[in-house]
C-alpha cells in the first residue's frame, strides 16, 4: 500500500489566489512527521514546511500553511495569495519514527500552475 | 547558508559502465541518503548511511549500488554496471540530528543518462 497519496497530478489556480494540495498518509506509528518540498523546473528540492503528529496546532510558514486532520490522515498544503514563482512540483512526505533509516518516502507530487 | 554540493550536474554514460556520483554534505551533519527520480516521477530512498554503515536501503539498491564515505567529507554512491533504467536525477541529502522534525537539506542532483 502506498504510503503517501497525492491525488492531484496537476492544478492551476489564479495568481492571488489561495490554492490546497492535498496529501493522505497512511501509518500505524503513533510518531511521525510530515514534511512538504517544492521542486521548481530548476530541479532542486527545497523544504517548505514540517507538521509533527503530536503538533497540536497546524504548521504554518509565511504564505504555506497544513490543514492537519490526523483522524483522516491527511495532511493538505495551503499556499495563500499564489504568486507566478510558486509553479513547481510539490511532494508531500513522511517521516515515521520507528523507521530504522529515518528516511523520508516521498508521494507521487503536484504540479501546480501558476495563471497571471 | 551551508549546502549540500553534488558533483557533476550531469554525467551521461555508456550501458555496463561504471559511475560514482559525488556529494559533499554539509559540515557537521551526520545522516546521509541517496535518492533517485526518474524522470517526471516519483522522488525513491534509496540508501541511509550513518556513522561509516549503511542503516538502511530500498528494494532499488541492489549489488550493483554502493555507498562510501571515504575520506570524512565527500559521500558516494557507484554503480558498477550502469543499466538504461538507471537514468534519472540522484539526489544527495543529509540532515544534523536523528529525530521526526529534521528535514532533508537536497543537493542540486546529478542527472544520469545511461545510453
Amino acid at each position: 500500500a502506498q504510503k503517501i497519496t497525492q491525488t492531484q497530478p496537476g492544478m492551476f489556480v489564479q495568481e492571488k489566489e489561495a490554492v490546497t494540495l492535498d496529501c493522505t498518509y497512511d501509518t500505524s506509528d503513533p510518531s511521525y512527521g510530515l514534511f512538504w518540498y517544492k521542486q521548481p523546473s530548476s530541479g532542486e528540492m527545497i523544504f517548505l514546511i514540517y507538521q509533527g503528529s503530536y503538533d497540536q496546532q497546524n504548521a504554518t510558514e509565511g504564505r504555506y500553511s497544513l490543514n492537519f486532520q490526523k483522524a483522516r490522515k491527511s495532511a493538505n498544503l495551503v499556499i495563500s495569495a499564489s504568486q507566478l514563482g510558486d509553479s513547481a512540483m510539490y511532494f508531500c512526505a513522511m517521516r515515521e519514527e520507528n523507521n530504522a533509516g529515518n528516511m523520508l518516502t516521498f508521494g507521487g507530487g503536484t504540479r501546480l500552475m501558476v495563471k497571471p | 547558508e551551508p549546502e549540500v554540493t553534488q558533483t557533476p550536474s550531469h554525467q551521461v554514460t555508456q550501458m555496463g559502465q561504471e559511475v560514482i556520483l559525488r556529494c559533499v554534505p554539509i559540515s557537521n551533519h551526520l545522516y546521509f541518503y541517496w535518492y533517485r527520480q526518474i524522470l517526471g516521477q516519483k522522488v525513491e530512498f534509496l540508501v541511509s548511511f550513518y556513522n561509516n554503515e549503511i542503516s538502511e536501503k530500498s528494494e532499488i539498491f541492489d549489488d550493483q549500488f554502493s555507498v562510501e564515505r571515504p575520506d570524512g567529507s565527500n559521500f558516494t554512491l557507484k554503480i558498477r554496471s550502469t543499466k538504461l533504467e538507471d537514468s534519472a536525477m540522484y539526489f544527495c541529502a543529509d540532515r544534523p540530528e536523528w529525530g521526526i522534525n529534521s528535514p532533508l537539506h537536497f543537493g542540486n542532483g546529478t542527472r544520469l543518462t545511461v545510453t
